[in-house]
């Protein structure tokens, strides 16, 4: 595609369920990354992958978060047991490697009841 | 672990000229990127600093100071489009990543 998609655009959950959150991003780029932003607030970084090398975790909250990127292209972040504080919106941005500016999709909104 | 330190809010005239800062830390210093986000959107992309000096693209211009861990954004003629959030991110190399981390924003209000 022409840019980074992201699925779904919102989502509502109740306290305790699993989500999942996809991201696409654009054909070619090898790193990809996954940030957090509540409302008000700056980007919190959550991981970052870079070809097939192991990701970086470090921004992970909580192991209620995970996330995995199939065959170098498109990735899934999964939260389980979700909560309240959990509500967010999540970005998803790549880039073509080292120095390259990322490209940020339009985000998933999600809300925990 | 990084710490970027830039003011949380900022009100500017507009037609005039205005100055956001960044200050950080961090071990694996290799770039600084200058971000804009408008309320409700995705960040998108102003300019990107690996070496000291000042770049100019336009109205933006962006300047750096590796040795004293400082950049700012220059924004001139602002116009009303310009009230925005403004990102600044900063490149870490150590550990063998090249993790990419944002501070909190600049949300600057342009007032006619």
């Amino acid at each position: 595609g022409a840019g980074v998609s992201q699925s779904p655009s919102n989502k509502v959950t109740e306290k305790g369920k699993d989500v999942e959150l996809r991201c696409d991003p654009i054909s070619g780029h090898t790193a990809l990354y996954w940030y957090r932003q509540s409302l008000g607030q700056g980007l919190e970084f959550l991981i970052y992958f870079q070809g097939n090398s192991a990701p970086d975790k470090s921004g992970l909250p909580s192991d209620r978060f995970s996330a995995e990127r199939t065959g170098g292209s498109v990735s899934t972040l999964t939260i389980q047991r979700t909560q309240q504080e959990d509500s967010a919106v999540y970005l998803c941005a790549s880039s073509q490697g080292l120095g390259a500016e990322l490209f940020f999709g339009e985000g998933s909104r999600l809300t925990v009841l | 672990g990084q710490n970027i330190d830039q003011p949380t809010e900022m009100t500017a005239t507009e037609g005039a000229i205005v100055q956001i800062n960044c200050t950080y830390q961090t071990s694996g210093f290799n770039g600084l990127f200058w971000y804009q986000q408008h309320a409700g959107e995705a960040p998108t992309f102003l300019s990107y600093n690996v070496l000291d000096g000042l770049e100019e693209k336009g109205r933006f211009s962006s300047f750096l100071s590796r040795s004293k861990g400082y950049s700012y954004l220059l924004l001139k003629e602002l116009q009303m489009k310009d009230s925005a959030s403004y990102l600044c991110a900063v490149r870490d190399d150590s550990g063998g990543y090249q993790k990419v981390t944002f501070g909190i924003g600049t949300k600057l209000q342009v007032i006619p």
